[in-house]
């Protein structure tokens, strides 16, 4: 069964200081996606990976898939307080199971 | 496209009721599935559907039944509400690139319902 650890779960940090989020899963895949959440809203799709090495950037956040480590970092250069959300990575299960299974998420506070 | 919408956007009910959270979607997408958000508990999977006809069960099913006539409609059933099924419901659409599996693109999510069950 497909587990997914996010870590930290919570983070409070400084504006204009760089962080990373880690996202580990237990079994095989190659493809991961991190969505964010603000407060009392629905998921907004951030990221999309599907390969081993993917990497992605958007403004200050980048991503990225290591699937030999089965681990995903999501990097935030020079946070702003408007990066301060949940953040949540989801791993698809392979093996026809058509699973996307969620980690508990990340949920970021950026102290102006 | 309206997306992804479910309704109602609010729900009360008493323990023992039974009702049908609503969810639609207008992108002709094969993949849909229901979620539930508890705090400190991330997303978790209720139940899916490959396409219409086609259900399976996901990480947390029980209490809950769906069924998929048609590719628009994916609606989620409280059979008998429980207090430990008060939650956030979401749903979500996905396309569905191949028939072996994967997606090559994100899911899509509504904007939630959220449940009380006294």
């Amino acid at each position: 069964e497909l587990k997914v650890e996010q870590n930290p779960l919570f983070l409070s940090m400084q504006e204009g200081k760089n962080y990373t989020i880690y996202c580990n899963y237990s079994t095989t895949s190659d493809r991961l996606y991190w969505y964010r959440q603000d407060p009392g809203k629905s998921l907004e799709s951030l990221f999309v990976l599907l390969s081993n090495g993917a990497v992605k950037q958007e403004g200050r956040l980048m991503a990225s898939l290591d699937t030999k480590a089965r681990l995903s970092t999501l990097h935030i250069t020079a946070a702003v307080h408007d990066l301060s959300a949940t953040y949540f990575c989801a791993v698809e299960v392979m093996n026809r199971d058509d699973k996307i299974i969620f980690g508990k998420g990340t949920r970021l506070h950026i102290l102006p | 496209n309206a997306g992804v919408t479910q309704t109602p956007k609010f729900q009360v009910l008493k323990t023992g009721q039974s009702m049908t959270l609503q969810c639609a979607q207008d992108m002709n997408h094969e993949y849909m599935s229901w979620y539930r958000q508890d705090p400190g508990m991330g997303l978790r999977l209720i139940h899916y559907s490959v396409g219409a006809g086609i259900t399976d069960q996901g990480e947390v099913p029980n209490g809950y039944n769906v069924s998929r006539s048609t590719t628009e409609d994916f609606p989620l059933r409280l059979l008998s509400a429980a207090p430990s099924q008060t939650s956030v419901y979401f749903c979500a659409s996905s396309p569905r690139i191949s028939t072996s599996g994967g997606f090559s693109d994100t899911q899509y999510f509504g904007p939630g319902t959220r449940l009380t069950v006294l």
